[in-house]
């Protein structure tokens, strides 16, 4: 079946420095990607729509110059978080469709920010 | 502004009993419904979806019952096995969302006791 693959799926950094997190659709093209953040305890929150070719569309309320997303192919998606702090420290996940609501998610990325 | 609650956070049930999970929505534009189980530090898994031409969709121990009238829709697991002890997702989308676009709900901390 269609697999979705993030890397990494731990990363611990330092405040202050940038972090990038990769998602790839394996076995078939995705024009759009999209980055979700989890919370403990709470909901998946949508980042942004990552879209091959073109500018990722953000969701209100996330900054787009500290998530910079980037979707150079039809099977690649990153997501960078940049000039990172504790309070960026959270569990993100990429998801690929290959059919209107049909998703497909990536395994998540635990990101520490100390 | 939660479009989709879950507002049970957690919930308990024997082994080999019936396991029912809720989730409602506000916004009438939803059109489709989806379930997704989680394990801890993983990307979500789809379980079962239902368009909102159907009241009712089945999938094995799954299935999925849907009232718009209620903007209401629920999860029914049963047998109950060790092995649904997972966190649940609800998740909607719709046309004016673009399609792929999913919103969740909060999720339920299922425990299935032996």
């Amino acid at each position: 079946g269609a697999v979705v693959s993030q890397h990494p799926s731990w990363v611990i950094c330092k405040s202050g420095t940038s972090v990038k997190i990769e998602c790839r659709s394996l076995d078939f093209q995705a024009t759009t990607m999209f980055w979700y953040r989890q919370f403990p305890k709470q909901s998946l929150m949508l980042m942004a729509t990552s879209n091959e070719g073109s500018k990722a569309t953000y969701e209100q309320g996330v900054e787009k110059d500290k998530f910079l997303i980037n979707h150079a192919s039809l099977t690649l998606s990153t997501l960078t978080v940049t000039s990172a702090h504790p309070e960026d420290s959270s569990f993100y996940i990429c998801s690929a469709s290959i059919h209107p609501v049909v998703t497909f998610f990536g395994q998540g990325t635990r990101l520490t920010v100390v | 502004d939660q479009q989709v609650k879950q507002n049970s956070p957690s919930l308990s049930v024997q082994e080999g009993r019936i396991s029912i999970l809720n989730c409602d929505y506000t916004n009438s534009m939803f059109d489709y419904f989806l379930w997704y189980k989680k394990y801890p530090a993983e990307g979500p898994t789809f379980l079962i979806s239902i368009s909102s031409i159907k009241d009712k969709n089945e999938d094995g121990r799954f299935t999925v019952f849907l009232n718009k009238s209620a903007k209401h829709l629920s999860l029914h697991i049963v047998p109950s096995q060790p092995g649904d002890s997972a966190v649940y997702f609800c998740a909607a989308s719709g046309v004016d969302f673009g399609n792929e676009k999913l919103t969740f709900g909060t999720g339920t901390r299922l425990t299935i006791i032996p």
